[in-house]
């Protein structure tokens, strides 16, 4: 049972590149969300959907978009990287009748 | 959204037992309180969930008194896999729910 799969682990842009993270789960979750996190920081909510179709924005959307392509998969785009997008992204899931989301490992992005 | 509030850090020391209390004053009537762990370069991690009173698993215990503005992770016998960020929330079930993150506390468990 593979869970909330995130790729790639790693990555390192120009400034000004675009990238898609790539997120999936096999749980058959409703709700997708992904969050970055900063060095001694808690994780802040980008973009999240509560069901297939359907995308809000969270807290620091800024500089990205997303695309709920179908119920496992959600992606992350970032247009035009900047070196303030540095940041650790992680996926989760999670389902409408549980408070216990899924995590993702992670993907570590560094624009130089 | 209930907001949270925990110790930024702790210390602890192998075999004892940790108690990272959190308060979360303004919980609404169907919110439940869920504890993850978060170890270093990896997604958090549910750890345990409850809504009164006591509520234990093989990892921790939770308390949660009878007025829910706080409520209190029981570690038993810490060991040095221990050491991580652990955090608090507060939310209820439903379509509208979306995990929401504060610093959390991170404790460090000592030889």
């Amino acid at each position: 049972n593979a869970g909330v799969t995130q790729t790639p682990k790693f990555q390192v842009l120009k400034t000004g590149q675009s990238m898609t993270l790539q997120c999936a789960q096999d749980m058959n979750h409703n709700s997708m969300y992904w969050y970055r996190q900063d060095p001694g920081m808690g994780l802040r909510l980008i973009y999240y959907s509560a069901s297939e179709g359907t995308t809000d924005k969270g807290e620091v959307p800024n500089g990205y978009n997303v695309s709920r392509l179908n119920k496992r998969e959600f992606s992350l785009r970032l247009e035009s990287a900047a070196p303030s997008q540095t940041s650790v992204y992680f996926c989760a899931s999670s389902d409408t009748t549980h408070t216990e989301a899924f995590f993702g490992q992670g993907t570590r992005l560094t624009v130089v | 959204l209930a907001k949270t509030t925990q110790p930024i850090s702790m210390d602890s020391y192998e075999g004892q037992e940790v108690n990272i209390t959190c308060s979360h004053n303004n919980i609404a009537t169907n919110d439940y309180i869920t504890w993850y762990q978060q170890f270093p370069s990896q997604g958090p991690r549910f750890i345990i969930q409850g809504y009164k009173t006591k509520v234990t698993n093989e990892v921790a215990s939770l308390f949660i008194p009878a007025d829910r503005k706080s409520s209190t992770l029981s570690l038993p016998r810490v060991s040095l896999s221990d050491t991580a960020v652990y955090y608090c929330l507060v939310g209820s079930t439903g379509g509208s729910y979306i995990p929401t993150f504060g610093r959390g506390t991170s404790l460090i468990v000592h030889p």
